[in-house]
């Protein structure tokens, strides 16, 4: 069983200050690594996706990856109150095909992110 | 800014109906999936569509479930035989390629309630 796990939260943070959501999976087959952002009654968006070990930098938003230790993390810095939401980390089960990666995502249950003014 | 859009918002049925949940991918987008997100859980992967089959489904997609596209731009879900657990929200999803380096764009979503 394909399994990502997340703290469920709620992580709160006050305003301008660095969130860290962290993220777990099973599957060392795992190729790809996403973070998504849901507001609640929302369907999932794309925040950042990452292949390769080490740091990925998107404005506000790193994503981190340690494949050794099956781990991936999100850092927001300067978070503001409208980054509050659930975070969802998922994963792709990485079946070749076509020439690349099937993307259906294996998603975590989220981490629930409040950022207070 | 192109869009997935799902109809209906909100669908109610009644226990052993049948439903058809609908989807217009993005328009030169090739891959298609559904993912259904009971209240309070997560988002867990049904099936995904390319070049007019499935290439992969899960454990949940079972013989009550079909996917179709009928024509040049709907992606459909059918639930023969709607079961209460199948209340959840249904999101559609696709991507210009099939390769984990195009993003998915998920569509607002389709709530299910089965009584």
């Amino acid at each position: 069983q394909k399994e990502v796990e997340q703290n469920s939260g709620p992580l709160s943070v006050p305003e301008g200050a660095i969130a860290s959501l962290n993220c777990t999976y099973s599957d060392r087959g795992s190729q790809s690594f996403f973070w998504y952002r849901q507001y609640s009654g929302k369907s999932p968006e794309l925040i950042m996706f990452i292949y390769s070990n080490g740091d990925k930098e998107d404005g506000r938003f790193t994503a981190q990856l340690n494949k050794a230790s099956q781990y991936v993390s999100l850092l927001i810095r300067d978070s503001q109150p409208s980054d509050s939401a659930t975070y969802l980390c998922a994963v792709t089960t990485g079946v070749m095909n076509y020439g690349g990666s099937q993307g259906n995502l294996i998603f975590g249950k989220g981490t629930k992110l409040s950022v207070k003014p | 800014e192109p869009e997935v859009t799902q109809t209906p918002s909100h669908q109610v049925t009644q226990m052993g109906q049948e439903v058809i949940l609908r989807c217009v991918p993005i328009s030169n987008h090739l891959y298609f999936y559904w993912y259904r997100q009971i209240l309070g859980q997560k988002v867990e992967f049904l099936v995904s569509f390319y070049n007019n089959e499935i290439s992969e489904k899960s454990e949940i997609f079972d013989d009550q479930f079909s996917v179709e596209r009928p024509d040049g731009s709907n992606f459909t879900l059918k639930i023969r035989s709607t079961k209460l657990e199948d209340s959840a929200m249904y999101f559609c999803a696709s991507s210009e390629a099939p390769d984990i380096s195009y993003e998915q764009y998920f569509g607002p979503g389709t709530r299910l309630t089965v009584t």
